[in-house]
């Protein structure tokens, strides 16, 4: 049974620093997705990873993909307060288009 | 491109009575699922169907939750009798393919009192 496991699950940090929030999954898989939430709303899409080596940017965000390490990162660069939210990631082990969601990374980023 | 759609946002029942919510997917998109997200946790897959049928429904608690898709559009997802347990925000969510992601409908939030 496939297993996703971020962490730190949640982290608090000041405006302009870096951080990094981590994604292990447990069995194969090359399909993974970055998901945004803010309070009381929907998923928000960042990402889609598909390939090992996979690296996608977006603003201060970038995600990347070691499929071998069964791991992904997503990188913050020079945090900005619009950026708290909670962040997801989501694996699908059989390419069958089927995802399962972690527990998500509550981020809070001090202004 | 519309979303997703869901109603009711919001529905206040009492234990036992039961609820109904609906979802209309992206036109085009043969996958819908339905996830349920409790408070703090990340979303956990109900059930994932293909134009009309039933892909995997091995999380959906059968005894109270049903689901249909009958014209392989929209989706109603039931619960009866409702238990406070399932207070949580249920998330529908459609796909054209894995490889183009999957787009969230903007959720219900269920209160069960």
């Amino acid at each position: 049974e496939l297993k996703v496991e971020q962490n730190p699950l949640f982290l608090s940090m000041q405006e302009g620093k870096n951080y990094t929030i981590y994604c292990n999954y447990s069995t194969t898989s090359d399909r993974l997705y970055w998901y945004r939430q803010d309070p009381g709303k929907s998923l928000e899409s960042l990402f889609v990873l598909l390939s090992n080596g996979a690296v996608k940017q977006e603003g201060r965000l970038m995600a990347s993909l070691d499929t071998k390490a069964r791991l992904s990162t997503l990188h913050i660069t020079a945090a900005v307060h619009d950026l708290s939210a909670t962040y997801f990631c989501a694996v699908d082990q059989n390419r069958d288009d089927k995802i399962i969601f972690g527990k998500g990374t509550r981020l809070h980023i001090l202004p | 491109e519309a979303g997703v759609a869901q109603s009711p946002r919001y529905k206040i029942i009492e234990k036992r009575q039961s609820v109904a919510f609906w979802c209309n997917p992206i036109s085009g998109h043969a996958t819908l699922y339905w996830y349920q997200q409790i408070l703090g946790q990340g979303p956990k897959l109900l059930i994932q169907f293909q134009n009309n049928g039933v892909v995997d429904d091995s999380q959906l608690p059968k005894d109270r939750f049903s689901a249909e898709r009958l014209k392989g559009v929209d989706s109603t997802l039931k619960i009866q009798p409702a238990k406070l347990e399932d207070s949580a925000v249920y998330l529908c969510a459609s796909s054209l393919a894995g490889i183009y992601g999957y787009t969230f409908g903007s959720g219900t939030r269920l209160t069960v009192v």
